[in-house]
């Protein structure tokens, strides 16, 4: 089956550091990828959505020079989380769509702890 | 604007009852519909789909247009069906393959 891997699994930092997140299709190629936000045991909410070689969409309300994605080929797309604070410690949950964009295939998640 | 209400948050069952979760959406264009679950402490992966009309771990969901909704019915609930569940509409147009989850509804089954 299609497999989606996050990297890394947790990260702590500091507040006003920048981290990245890393979100990639093990065994097919992502013609799209979205970018999710999720509080403990609520709903996910979607930040963004990207294409491969092109700009990614943001969700109403969602800060694009916050949360910068990337997404440079078919298998990775990179979330960036910059000037972190503690408001931005979260669940980050990528997931990625192959040709048949009916059927979204999850990441693990990311835990992020902004100190 | 789309929208999904799963208007329980918790629901607890004992093993073997049957169990519904329900889940009501709007959408003004042709809806394609979804079930997701999340085991603990495991990712969220794709339960059922409307479009398939299939039953997975006995689950099934029927697409009720005219009620907007699209309810998951088990008629025997197992210890493991404890998990998160989502139901989730996906959009078309420009935005397609976007899903626009409900809030989720934690399924506890007791034995």
């Amino acid at each position: 089956g299609a497999v989606v891997s996050q990297h890394p699994s947790w990260v702590i930092c500091k507040s006003g550091t920048s981290v990245k997140i890393e979100c990639r299709s093990l065994d097919f190629q992502a013609t799209t990828m979205f970018w999710y936000r999720q509080f403990p045991k609520q709903s996910l909410m979607l930040m963004a959505t990207s294409n491969e070689g092109s700009k990614a969409t943001y969700e109403q309300g969602v800060e694009k020079d916050k949360f910068l994605i990337n997404h440079a080929s078919l298998t990775l797309s990179t979330l960036t989380v910059t000037s972190a604070h503690p408001e931005d410690s979260s669940f980050y949950i990528c997931s990625a769509t192959g040709t048949r964009q009916e059927t979204q295939y999850f990441g693990p998640g990311t835990r992020l702890l902004v100190l | 604007a789309q929208r999904v209400t799963q208007p329980e948050k918790l629901l607890s069952v004992f093993k073997g009852a049957p169990v519904e979760l329900k889940c009501n959406y709007s959408y003004s264009g042709s809806p394609e519909l979804f079930w997701y679950v999340q085991y603990s402490r495991q990712r969220l992966q794709l339960l059922l789909r409307h479009i398939s009309r299939e039953s997975i771990k006995g689950f099934t969901a029927d697409l009720n247009k005219g009620e907007t909704s699209f309810h998951l019915k088990k008629p025997f609930a197992q210890e493991e069906d404890s998990a998160m569940y989502y139901c989730a509409l996906m959009t078309g147009g420009t935005s397609y393959g976007k899903l626009t989850f409900g809030q989720g509804t934690i399924l506890t089954v007791h034995p």
